[in-house]
């Protein structure tokens, strides 16, 4: 199973020009989450999904949108790039259990995607 | 909004030495996940914890969820170099989805 993939891998950008990180996961979680990782800033949530249909922002939204595609797709556009948006970006996905929340809450990362704003 | 604070923010240890890092926040939690990151990766969970008190052990690792849901800390014992790396603490709280980490300890062995 390839779990989480993450595409591209890596990306330059100039600033103000806009992309999409997709993401996909073959697991069947309903659960899907964007993060963006900077050095000492350790992860922190961009966007999330918590089922097919819906989206919520999480700590730091501004500047990106997200689409739920599907089950398996969450993808993270960046409309009007930055420098300030030059990061790692973690796509992850769990599946929360039957009894009421449950489950274990364990995120399944992707590899990451390096984004560097010109 | 709630507080989540990791220390030590990075770490520099010898081979053989044990590890301690902890998480304390402002808000209560029914589970406290933790995760290690290797270099150029995504991070994998290490250990899970569910109840209140809970002391759970996974070979040289022993995590423990604080009695009062605020806090809980993770010891590495007998560390070695693959032991490099960020470990994550991750709480979550009841029907929540909105899954965030603390800020990371950057973990160095030194052989």
């Amino acid at each position: 199973n390839a779990g989480v993939t993450q595409t591209p891998k890596f990306q330059v950008l100039k600033t103000g020009q806009s992309m999409t990180l997709q993401c996909a996961q073959d697991m069947n979680h309903n659960s899907m989450y964007w993060y963006r990782q900077d050095p000492g800033m350790g992860l922190r949530l961009i966007y999330y999904s918590a089922s097919e249909g819906t989206t919520d922002k999480g700590e730091v939204p501004n500047g990106y949108n997200v689409s739920r595609l599907n089950k398996r797709e969450f993808s993270l556009r960046l409309e009007s790039a930055a420098p300030s948006q030059t990061s790692v970006y973690f796509c992850a996905s769990s599946y929360p259990g039957l009894a009421g929340w449950g489950g274990t809450g364990e995120l399944f990362f992707g590899e990451g995607s390096r984004l560097t704003v010109l | 909004g709630q507080q989540l604070n990791q220390s030590p923010q990075s770490m520099f240890i010898q081979e053989g030495e044990d590890v301690s890092m902890n998480c304390t926040s402002s808000s209560i939690f029914n589970t406290w996940l933790w995760y290690k990151q290797d270099p150029g990766e995504g991070p994998v969970l290490l250990i899970a914890l569910y109840k209140a008190g809970e002391l759970t052990s996974n070979g040289r690792l022993t995590a423990q969820f604080g009695i009062t849901r605020k806090d809980s800390f993770l010891n590495i014992s007998a560390s070695i170099p693959s032991d490099v790396g960020i470990y994550f603490c991750a709480p979550r709280g009841y029907n929540n989805n909105d899954m965030r980490f603390g800020a990371g300890t950057r973990l160095t062995v030194k052989p």
